[in-house]
């Protein structure tokens, strides 16, 4: 079984300037969730989807974060303009459903000068 | 709000030794899942253990068991046999039961394994 694909693996931008993360997740998996992981800490949910719905977007910075799920499948992640301190580790996850072990795909790495 | 801590940043045990890493977690809730999370450097994060809430017997996967003090809200992770490989970073994870909540995982800072030849 194919796990969580996630693209590209490493970004680097600078500041102001705008990005896209791509997650497919788990064949079947109806639940997807974006973390971000700042170095040193651990992974903060950003958002969650059930099929194509938000159901959990309290923690993103929705002035500058937007993420879509269309068709229930694959998730875009999209920071515009980036800050510094968007500088992270963006993780992927995906589940069955929400009471549904969470796995996680190979994260995109962003470095924002 | 949920709080999960993670008192040990760093932990060290030799090859084939016994290592017992440490998590409390602060809720109201009385049913909730906690989860053990291994990230290897530069690499995926990796499920190692799962257990719920309700449930009194410790979960046991492999060389990794856990011991669960709900009272006391504790959840430690014990690694017998140690190996090279088990040398990683591990989140200590709580995640609420009600369906209104989600299903997000909130993490502890993590404790940082290594393992000595």
């Amino acid at each position: 079984e194919a796990g969580v694909a996630q693209s590209p693996r490493y970004k680097i931008i600078e500041k102001r300037q705008s990005v896209a993360f791509w997650c497919n997740p788990i064949s079947g998996h109806a639940t997807l969730y974006w973390y971000q992981q700042i170095l040193g800490q651990g992974p903060k949910l950003l958002i969650q989807f059930q099929n194509n719905g938000v159901v959990d977007d309290s923690q993103l910075p929705k002035d500058r974060f937007s993420a879509e799920r269309l068709k229930g499948v694959d998730s875009t992640l999209k920071i515009q303009p980036a800050k510094l301190e968007d500088s992270a580790v963006y993780l992927c996850a995906s589940s069955f459903g929400t009471r549904g072990s969470q796995y996680f795909g190979p994260g995109t790495r962003l470095l924002v000068l | 709000a949920q709080t999960v801590t993670q008192s040990q940043p760093e932990m060290s045990v030799q090859e084939a030794e016994t290592v017992t890493l440490s998590c409390t977690y602060d809720t109201s809730e009385s049913d909730y899942y906690l989860f053990w999370y291994k990230q290897p450097p530069s690499r995926q994060m990796i499920l190692v253990i799962r257990q719920e809430a309700y449930k009194q017997q410790n979960a046991t996967e492999n060389r990794f068991s856990v011991n669960f003090q709900k009272a006391a809200k504790s959840f430690s992770l014990k690694i017998s046999d140690s190996q090279l490989g088990d040398a990683a970073m591990y989140f200590c994870a709580y995640r609420g039961f009600q369906y209104n909540q989600g299903g997000k995982l909130i993490f502890g800072q993590g404790t940082e394994l290594s393992v000595k030849p």
